[in-house]
Parts: C-alpha cells; structure tokens; sequence
C-alpha cells in the first residue's frame, strides 16, 4: 500500500513552460486535492475532488487546471508556468464518510525561472 | 468561503513547558478541525483532531480544545521534547466538503533542551 504518490520530486521550468503533475493513491479514497506551500502562508487549497468526475476550484485555482477521470488519479497542470507559482505542491486524499481526515504525498518542489 | 487565522507564528520554549496554539475561522459551517505537524522536508502529518460535537480531546502529550461559539479552537502541547520542534498547523472544514480543508497560516515550534 504506497499511500499518496507524487510525481516528480523536483522539476525546474522556465516562463511559458506547460507541466502536468502527478499524484496517484491506492487507497480507494473519494476525496483529493491540491494545496500549494509557500513560506509563511501555510497550505492552500487550489482544486479538489469529490470523485471521479467532479472537481472544484479551491483558493488559489488561476493558472492550474485539474480533471478526475479516476479515482486514482488527480493530475495537476500548469498552462503556462510564471515565477509566482514556484512552490512546493502537495496532493492528498481523504475518504468519504470519515472524518476528512487527509493523507498528503511527499510534495513537488517546483521552480519557475 | 472559510478563513482561518493561526497565532503565533514563531513560538520558542524551554524543554518541559507547555505550548499552546491558537486559531480562529470564520465559517459556523466548520464542524472538522484537524492540527498536522510538519517537519523540515517532510509531509504534513496528523497529530490529532476534533469535531464540532467535542469540547476538548486529549491524546497523550497533546490537546486540543473547541469554542464553537467563539469560533476559535487550540492546540496545547505539555512537556515539550526537543522532537516536538516543527511546524504545526490548524485547519478546519465542513463535514460535506471533505478533503476541502482551508489551513492557518503554521506556528514554528522550536524546544529548547
């Protein structure tokens, strides 16, 4: 049971650049999300997902786009990447009728130069 | 949307004393509220939890204690250990937005030996 997964670890892009970030979890959860850590702003929500096929924009969703076609996967992309989005990314997901009790994955550090 | 204020942002004591953590949000909605610990590098993690239905929750060193009606709750960590040291984080959600949870800004702990 590998938990929450991300996908890559480190990535450097440059302005301009698209990039899909990955997150996958074996553990049938309903719920996942995106949050994006910045020094001293704590994590924020910038998509999340009920289930397959239904996904809505948390508090930072401009420039990020999201789809759920399963329930394993809630991939993350960057349309066009800006230096305001370097960040650590973290995905996670919670099961439906607990708690919201959330697992993260290990995080995507991301720099856009 | 909910917004959730944590205080302080940097709190440093001795090993041996206690630590107390404060949040508010602004939702009456809110009836989750969860603290994660988050060491350097690392992936937040769940320390402990409550429901709106709960005054107060102890696990071990750690408490966690709910004005509903103020709309704060806090954490209270006693006899810090110098592995206590992290930065730790509130959030709070509704029940039927689960995996939607909106987080505080993070306190920095450093214990002391």
């Amino acid at each position: 049971n590998a938990g929450v997964t991300q996908t890559p670890k480190f990535q450097v892009l440059k302005t301009g650049q698209s990039m899909t970030l990955q997150c996958a979890q074996d553990m049938n959860h309903e719920y996942m999300s995106w949050y994006r850590q910045d020094p001293g702003m704590g994590l924020r929500l910038i998509h999340y997902s009920v289930g397959a096929g239904i996904t809505d924009q948390g508090e930072v969703p401009n420039g990020y786009n999201v789809s759920r076609s399963t329930t394993e996967d809630f991939p993350l992309r960057l349309l066009s990447a800006a230096p305001s989005q370097t960040s650590v990314y973290f995905c996670a997901s919670a099961e439906r009728g607990a708690r919201g009790e959330q697992f993260f994955g290990p995080g995507t550090r991301l720099t856009v130069l | 949307g909910e917004n959730v204020e944590q205080h302080p942002s940097t709190l440093s004591v001795q090993e041996g004393d206690s630590a107390v953590i404060k949040c508010t949000y602004s939702d009456s909605a809110s009836n989750y509220f969860p603290w994660y610990k988050q060491e350097l590098g690392k992936r937040p993690q769940l320390i402990i939890d409550i429901r709106s239905n709960v005054g107060e929750k102890k696990d071990q060193r750690i408490a966690v204690t709910l004005n509903k009606t103020a709309k704060h709750f806090s954490l209270h960590i006693t006899e810090t250990q110098p592995e206590d040291s992290a930065v730790y984080f509130c959030a709070a959600t509704p029940y039927n937005q689960g995996g939607k949870l909106i987080f505080g800004q993070g306190t920095e702990l450093s214990v002391k030996p």
